[in-house]
């Protein structure tokens, strides 16, 4: 099966900018979830949909981030404005209903200058 | 919330040779306990998960076990190899039925060859 994918790999944008990332979980994966890795520390969680429903959005860092799913398939991430601590890899991870592993995308490398 | 610390930060072991890696949890209702693996420029992937009603599982080269009344769980691996070479990340959800994972920050392992 293909696996969870990412777009765009790396963004680089200047403070104040708009940056808008995506994420296409694995095909019939109800759970997608959006982490964030800053400056080499730990991969903190951001939030948690169920289908097209945010389950959990506690890990959100403030208002200028913006998760969404419609249709409940993929996941689009906004960011307006980006900050400079903004910057770092935002990873988005799927996984069954019911299911326990995460699956992991390759992450989207954002700076922001 | 969940609070996840994970030790060593970095290890390098001689190949063939064992390395530790030791998390420690807060949320004792805490029950699934996930090892990733993250290659350079790859995506974290699965390598080992254990559930709270075992205290050790292993697979191959590589085996976690769980201590409950201490809080913490530890991966081993043995007969290191190269490909080992690695940012190994330690999770656990903060309770029950919330998938959301919390991360240690991450052991950088390096196999001297």
């Amino acid at each position: 099966e293909a696996g969870v994918t990412q777009f765009p790999s790396h963004s680089v944008i200047e403070k104040g900018q708009t940056v808008t990332l995506r994420c296409d979980p694995i095909s019939g994966h109800d759970n997608l979830y959006w982490y964030r890795r800053v400056m080499g520390k730990e991969i903190k969680f951001l939030l948690h949909f169920v289908k097209e429903s945010k389950q959990d959005e506690s890990g959100m860092p403030n208002n200028r981030f913006l998760a969404e799913r419609t249709g409940g398939t993929y996941s689009t991430l906004k960011v307006q404005p980006a900050e400079l601590e903004d910057s770092g890899v935002y990873f988005c991870a799927s996984s069954r209903d019911g299911g326990d592993e995460q699956f992991f995308g390759p992450g989207t490398r954002l700076t922001v200058l | 919330g969940e609070n996840v610390e994970q030790h060593p930060s970095t290890l390098s072991v001689q190949e063939g040779d064992s390395a530790v890696i030791k998390c420690t949890y807060s949320d004792s209702a805490s029950n699934y306990f996930p090892w990733y693996k993250q290659e350079l420029g790859k995506r974290p992937q699965l390598i080992i998960d254990i559930r709270s009603n075992v205290g050790e599982k292993k697979d191959q080269r590589i085996a976690v076990t769980l201590n409950k009344t201490a809080k913490h769980f530890s991966l081993h691996i043995t007969e290191t190899q190269p490909e080992d070479s690695a940012v190994y990340f330690c999770a656990a959800p903060p309770d029950f039925g919330n998938e959301k994972l919390t991360f240690g920050t991450g052991t950088r392992l390096t196999i001297i060859p």
